[in-house]
């Protein structure tokens, strides 16, 4: 039961233009979101989260969008650059302690 | 800072042996969590140890085990491999063990195990 799905396995986005990765969730408990990064060969490294108390979270040229209603969040990296050729995975959270429940990740590639 | 190390970074077994991973979180976490991450599956929890006792668990067998010592170093424990093991181990560790804004998980490099 694959409770935070990212149906695109992959991605590729031209350098410079806009790069939206997609993630759906099915349990209404999850109020915490993340995204990890992971080059091949080390962990994944934490890039933006957002709360359930929030639709949108922006760092830089990362911007983290939810939409609660239809249980759906997006990352979006403008301009897209080859360093952010990676996988990416999404994460939710039930909030306290509980664990984080990943997605199984979207291959993005920057095409220079 | 140094951050999340595990050792080994890779490792060969045969089905029926068992093996150990090592895991030791940045200076100061005290939450350490392990992931079994395969082809087409993620990220999937096995378990989370908070100040010695494990907190939270994931849906593996039992063969699956893991501790963590007074130092909040963590050891991760299979029994009895199966070539279904095969995949890449991680450890995460986070301040105080609340998954929230200011307690980020910070993952290490990961443990390659070759199961043949």
């Amino acid at each position: 039961d694959q409770q935070v799905k990212q149906n695109s396995p992959s991605l590729s986005v031209q350098e410079g233009r806009i790069s939206i990765l997609n993630c759906d969730y099915t349990n209404s408990m999850f109020d915490y979101f993340l995204w990890y990064k992971k080059y091949p060969a080390e962990g994944p490294t934490f890039l933006i989260s957002i709360s359930s108390i929030k639709d949108k979270n922006e760092d830089g040229r990362f911007t983290v969008f939810l939409n609660k209603s239809a249980k759906h969040l997006s990352l979006h990296i403008v301009p897209s650059q080859p360093g952010d050729s990676a996988v990416y995975f999404c994460a939710a959270s039930a909030g306290g302690n509980e664990k984080l429940t990943f997605g199984t990740g979207t291959r993005l590639t920057i095409i220079p | 800072k140094a951050g999340v190390t595990q050792t080994p970074r890779y490792l060969i077994k045969t089905r029926g042996q068992q093996v150990t991973l090592s895991c030791s979180p940045i200076s100061g976490h005290r939450s350490v969590s392990w992931y079994q991450q395969t082809p087409g599956q993620g990220l999937q929890f096995l378990f989370e140890y908070f100040s010695e006792t494990q907190r939270n668990k994931g849906n593996f067998p039992g063969r699956f085990s893991g501790r963590q010592f007074s130092n909040s170093r963590s050891e991760m424990n299979v029994s009895t491999l199966e070539l279904g093991d095969s995949a890449l181990y991680l450890c995460a560790s986070s301040l105080g063990g609340t998954v929230s804004f200011t307690d980020t998980q910070y993952f290490g490099p990961g443990t390659r195990l070759t199961v043949l």
